[in-house]
């Protein structure tokens, strides 16, 4: 999993700022999840993107939350005006195709630290 | 909604015992799929375990999976203080694309 590459580790803001959490994927791989933890919690799911395109984003908070995947360069998950429930960890995962079936491994990184002050 | 979810919620033997460590989901499912964290840390990928597949072994690890009872077993030989984190099991619903993590079980081996 170290081939998945989040920064910052850790970021702190202030109640109101903006949060941009970066994550590379794994060489050769397309596929980009985005999953939230809260403290002595599990992963909450809340984005699957390809490149270009966002494929499922019924787990992301509808305002102030937002993801990308452009073709060039690596997966940004925003935050917009941020408060402090949104102190968490988030994390990056990839996978060389989607899952389903072909039963394909996601591999994480070692997530960014969010915490709103 | 919660797909999976473990059991025990917390789990604390001596070094050289065995940990068992229980996840339990509500859909059909793809795959199933075990993950260490450490603590401060990323997931670790352990194993993961096909709907089609009932068993799978890896170094001290070996992974049960019921489909009837939809529930799946992480067995650990021969703990170890490194072994000591937390345990995740994670479920593509059939049909889906996404991982559903539970809640995870706390794993402290005691040296």
């Amino acid at each position: 999993n170290a081939g998945v590459m989040q920064n910052p580790r850790h970021l702190v803001r202030r109640r109101g700022q903006e949060a941009r959490l970066r994550c590379s994927p794994m060489k050769g791989h397309s596929h980009v999840y985005w999953y939230r933890q809260l403290p002595e919690e599990g992963l909450k799911f809340m984005v699957y993107l390809q490149k270009e395109n966002i494929i499922d984003e019924s787990g992301m908070p509808k305002e102030r939350f937002s993801a990308e995947f452009p073709k060039e360069g690596p997966s940004i998950l925003r935050i917009q005006q941020v408060v402090r429930g949104d102190s968490a960890a988030y994390f990056c995962a990839s996978s060389l195709e989607g899952t389903g079936l072909s039963g394909n491994t996601i591999y994480f990184g070692e997530g960014s630290w969010l915490t709103v002050v | 909604s919660q797909q999976g979810e473990e059991d025990p919620q917390a789990l604390s033997i001596q070094e050289g015992e065995n940990a068992t460590m229980n996840c339990s989901y509500k859909t059909s499912i793809n795959n199933l799929q075990w993950y260490r964290q450490n603590s401060g840390r990323g997931l670790v990928h352990l194993i993961l375990i096909r709907s089609n597949e009932r068993e799978k072994h890896s170094g001290r690890l070996r992974v049960t999976l019921d489909t009837s009872k939809k529930s799946s077993s992480l067995l650990i030989t021969a703990s170890r203080a490194a072994d000591t984190a937390s345990y995740f099991c994670a479920t593509d619903a059939s049909g889906t694309y996404k991982y559903i993590f539970g809640t995870g079980t706390r794993l402290k081996v005691l040296a």
